[in-house]
């Protein structure tokens, strides 16, 4: 099915430790975001892509690092883990066409950092 | 600065009835989209209705629709026919015609509960 695909799906982290969260869309979509949501509050937007080879910073971008190789995927890598990073992650996708104004967002990941 | 306000955390309505959510931007921009999202327990992000802010007709989507009030900024649903599946966090969000990336301004939130 088409879509986004976040993986994974859970991780609990350890202080000082690194991870990728993989992102990969299937519709051609230029524009990817990360957004992070913590308990009781709306998404928060951490890094964006507007087409391969480019990024740009979001409301809370520190601690996190993108890339954009490939139409298709956008991780975000965590360095040096924070429990301040303990957050549901969610990938999202959009189209540049006037149907692809809505996003297409991924399922999430939930990650624990202790 | 963008801003999205949603003034009701938790809202509950028995099933069958209907039920509206608030909303409230800011904004200086005269172009601009509008959605509602709902967040289940799966959370998954689902796109319920979206407002095109040049349009004046209220949009609708089945049991869904909302009512747009440019010149208040102010942008609410009414869920008619409440079902169970409805029972959900609901994001109400903003987002710039202009500018390059587009990015979601989101509000915090209204947790809906569907009665039996």
């Amino acid at each position: 099915n088409a879509g986004v695909t976040q993986t994974p799906k859970f991780r609990i982290l350890k202080i000082g430790q690194s991870m990728t969260l993989q992102c990969a869309q299937d519709m051609n979509h230029n524009y990817m975001y990360w957004y992070r949501q913590d308990p009781g509050m709306g998404l928060k937007l951490i890094y964006y892509s507007v087409g391969a080879g480019i990024t740009d910073k979001g409301e809370v971008p520190n601690g996190y690092n993108v890339s954009r190789s490939t139409t298709e995927d956008f991780p975000l890598r965590l360095e040096l883990a924070a429990p301040s990073q303990t957050s549901v992650y969610f990938c999202a996708s959009r189209g540049t066409d006037s149907r692809g104004i809505g996003y297409t967002f991924g399922s999430g990941t939930r990650l624990t950092v202790v | 600065a963008q801003t999205v306000t949603q003034s009701q955390p938790e809202m509950s309505v028995q099933e069958a009835e209907t039920v509206t959510l608030s909303c409230t931007y800011d904004t200086s921009e005269s172009n601009y989209y509008l959605f509602w999202y709902k967040q289940p327990p799966s959370r998954q992000m689902i796109l319920v209705i979206r407002q095109e802010a040049y349009k004046q007709q209220n949009a609708t989507e089945n049991r869904f629709s909302v009512n747009f009030q440019k010149a208040a900024k102010s942008f609410s649903l009414k869920i008619s026919d409440s079902q169970l599946g409805d029972t959900a966090m609901y994001f109400c969000a903003f987002m710039n015609y202009a500018g390059n990336n587009r990015k979601l301004i989101w509000g915090l939130g209204t947790s809906l509960a569907v009665n039996p």
